[in-house]
């Protein structure tokens, strides 16, 4: 079965600090691949995906992540976050050939002042 | 475009009463709907995945007979927590996409808060 490893649950930084939040899946043929915010109490915001193409994806809020397919991995990174940053993040991936998500346990991101 | 709201955001009820959660496609048809339930500080679970006009198809461990689903258009999904106890107190989550190859992506609704007293 498809699994996602979101290796950090929790990670703090400081406003305006380059972040990077790590995401690890189980090898698949092939597999899409998608990063969530949570903020609290509300459902989940598509942040990017990746579907084919370029391993470098751009997303909202100036989050990107890059596809890597020796590493099965797929980390978020942002340059400087900001205090609104502060959420809940969920890596998830859909194996080719399904439909279903499966998602990470999740990062909480706290940004500091 | 691709808006999913749920209705009601939060809703409490007694034990042993059955409660009624709506997930609705704004502007675009629903070809597939999924069900999750969210514990605190924890990833979400799929509970179930609904085509219009067929039954469900619920994941492992999951009661049927307890968490009932409906597609009957394809803009609509209702889950229905029947008989419900504490124990369901949760935050459920419906997701929808268009079955295109774009529909590869769900679009969630914003949550439906549970609390069983």
């Amino acid at each position: 079965a498809q699994s996602v490893t979101q290796l950090d649950s929790q990670v703090p930084v400081f406003e305006e600090a380059p972040v990077e939040l790590r995401c690890n899946y189980s090898s698949s043929v092939s597999v899409y691949l998608f990063w969530y915010v949570q903020y609290p109490n509300q459902g989940l915001q598509l942040l990017l995906k990746y579907l084919s193409g370029s391993t470098l994806v751009k997303g909202i809020n100036g989050f990107e992540a890059e596809f890597n397919k020796s590493q099965t991995s797929f980390h978020l990174r942002k340059p400087s976050v900001h205090i609104s940053d502060t959420a809940e993040y969920f890596c998830a991936v859909i194996k080719g050939g399904s439909e279903k998500l499966v998602f990470g346990k999740g990062t909480k991101l706290t940004v500091n002042p | 475009g691709a808006v999913v709201s749920q209705h009601p955001s939060r809703v409490i009820c007694k034990s042993g009463t059955s409660v009624k959660i709506e997930c609705r496609s704004l502007d675009f048809q629903a070809t597939t709907m999924f069900w999750y339930r969210q514990f605190p500080k924890k990833s979400l679970m799929l509970m179930a995945t609904s085509n219009e006009g067929s039954k469900a198809t619920y994941e492992q461990g999951v009661e049927k007979d307890k968490f009932l689903i409906n597609h009957a258009s394809l803009t609509l999904s209702t889950l229905t927590v029947t008989s419900a106890h504490p124990e369901d107190s949760s935050f459920y989550i419906c997701s929808a996409n268009d079955g295109t190859r774009a529909g590869i992506e769900q679009f969630f609704g914003p949550g439906t808060r549970l609390t069983v007293l």
